[in-house]
């Protein structure tokens, strides 16, 4: 079975301090990861994924993360915060071996960046 | 292009009613997935389309839930003499391709409130 832990419920950060939010996963085979994003009021938008390559995955409006084979971890990362960056960040797992196309998404995680 | 639209946006029904939500996905996604979106909570994975396949249903949470797809574009999730718990955001997300192109695209989602 795949699962994806998000260990905080909640993040706060200064604006101009970088920032992590962190993600571990479980699954049996090889996994695709994700992160997504829900401002307030508004969608989930894609932010990211790793598929396979380079461990260290460049996304969306600065954000990047790097796949930890062996901590079994994705961790979000922005070097340098923004207030426009509060939202509600979410980590995704498809283990690309046994789960069919099923996503399993994590609790998510609010952000608070503070001017 | 347009984006997955979801109708209605906003349903309130009463308990032991019938209500069905609406997902019109992406042009030519031949993939569709349901969410459920709990007040404080995660994703919950719901179910899943893929072209002529047999649905992956293993999310929904009892036989009162089912979700149909008709001629591999708009799907319909029924859920049958709804309870209050059933109260949530129901979210749903299509995609085209699988590996590098494996990104899901979000509709704005039903809020759904059972009195």
């Amino acid at each position: 079975a795949q699962s994806v832990a998000q260990p905080e419920d909640q993040v706060n950060v200064a604006e101009g301090n970088p920032l992590t939010v962190k993600c571990t996963y479980s699954v049996s085979g090889n996994p695709y990861l994700f992160w997504y994003v829900q401002y307030p009021n508004r969608g989930l938008q894609f932010l990211l994924k790793y598929i396979t390559g380079d461990n260290l995955v460049k996304g969306s409006y600065g954000f990047e993360a790097e796949f930890n084979k062996s901590q079994t971890s994705f961790h979000l990362k922005k070097p340098s915060a923004l207030v426009s960056d509060s939202a509600l960040y979410f980590c995704a797992v498809r283990d690309r071996n046994t789960g069919g196309f099923k996503t399993i998404f994590g609790a998510g995680t609010r952000l608070f960046v503070k001017a | 292009g347009a984006g997955v639209s979801q109708s209605p946006s906003n349903k309130v029904t009463e308990k032991g009613k019938d209500v069905e939500l609406r997902c019109d996905p992406i042009s030519g996604h031949t993939a569709l997935y349901w969410y459920r979106q709990s007040l404080g909570q995660g994703l919950e994975f719901l179910i899943y389309f893929q072209g002529n396949s047999a649905p992956d249903k293993s999310g929904l949470p009892s036989d009162r839930f089912s979700a149909e797809r008709t001629g591999g574009s708009v799907s319909t999730l029924t859920i049958q003499r709804t309870q209050q718990e059933d109260s949530a955001v129901y979210l749903c997300a299509s995609r085209t391709g699988q590996g590098y192109q494996e990104t899901q695209y979000f509709g704005p989602g039903t809020r759904l409130l059972v009195l």
